[in-house]
């Protein structure tokens, strides 16, 4: 009965670098969400998937970050060319077909950004 | 939705005491609210949605209600229990189920 998987859970990486974040919903799942909480701040929302397509892209910084949810896979989030500013904790989160408003999303433990 | 705004920002009781913490947020295009709760180091976990005015929730010891005219909910601890000891999240949600959470309340319940 796997939950939300994330991997890596830690991720180090140098400036310039890129970062690329998996998602794993629970199964059955077909609707994905990322957060993001940056130090002292409180959980942000980043980009709303389903399988294939980007429903609500709002939250994302139009610049190196993009996100995508393929038939086949996990969700993965990417960020080119990381900054210091990246460090960031990325939380993603799956919900069933319910309707998106009333879902209960079930959250994964996260991958911890470090940007050296 | 802009401002969610939680209080108190963090709270300590002994245990055993009965507690409770506000959500406030914009009333207007209201969809649900949704409650988290999220220990240290560990993942937030669902604690309820609510969807009507006058919605009220329980789950064991915590029970949450809803005034989606006025746009606030509270949630109530009874009986305080040190592993109740956590941050409580607020998160009214978009259409698209976007999430907007509040900087929570933490709840220190000490033995």
């Amino acid at each position: 009965n796997a939950g939300v998987m994330q991997n890596p859970r830690h991720l180090v990486r140098r400036r310039g670098q890129e970062a690329r974040l998996r998602c794993s919903p629970v199964k059955g799942h077909s609707h994905v969400y990322w957060y993001r909480q940056l130090p002292e701040e409180g959980l942000k929302f980043m980009v709303y998937l389903q399988k294939e397509n980007i429903i609500d892209e709002s939250g994302m910084p139009k610049e190196r970050f993009s996100a995508e949810f393929p038939k086949e896979g996990p969700s993965i989030l990417r960020i080119q060319q990381v900054v210091r500013g990246d460090s960031a904790a990325y939380f993603c989160a799956s919900s069933g077909d319910q309707g998106a408003a009333y879902n209960e999303q079930f959250f994964g433990p996260g991958t911890r950004l470090t940007v050296l | 939705i802009l401002n969610v705004e939680q209080s108190p920002q963090s709270l300590h009781v002994q245990e055993g005491d009965s507690t409770n913490f506000t959500c406030s947020f914009p009333s207007s295009n209201f969809y649900a609210l949704h409650w988290y709760r999220w220990e240290t180091a560990k993942s937030p976990e669902a604690l309820f949605v609510m969807t009507l005015n006058g919605d009220e929730k329980k789950k064991g010891r915590i029970s949450a209600t809803l005034n989606t005219k006025e746009g606030y909910s509270y949630l109530y601890i009874k009986g305080s229990q040190p592993e109740d000891s956590a941050t409580y999240l607020c998160a009214p949600s978009s259409n698209t189920g976007k999430l907007i959470f509040g900087q929570g309340t933490t709840l220190q319940v000490k033995p």
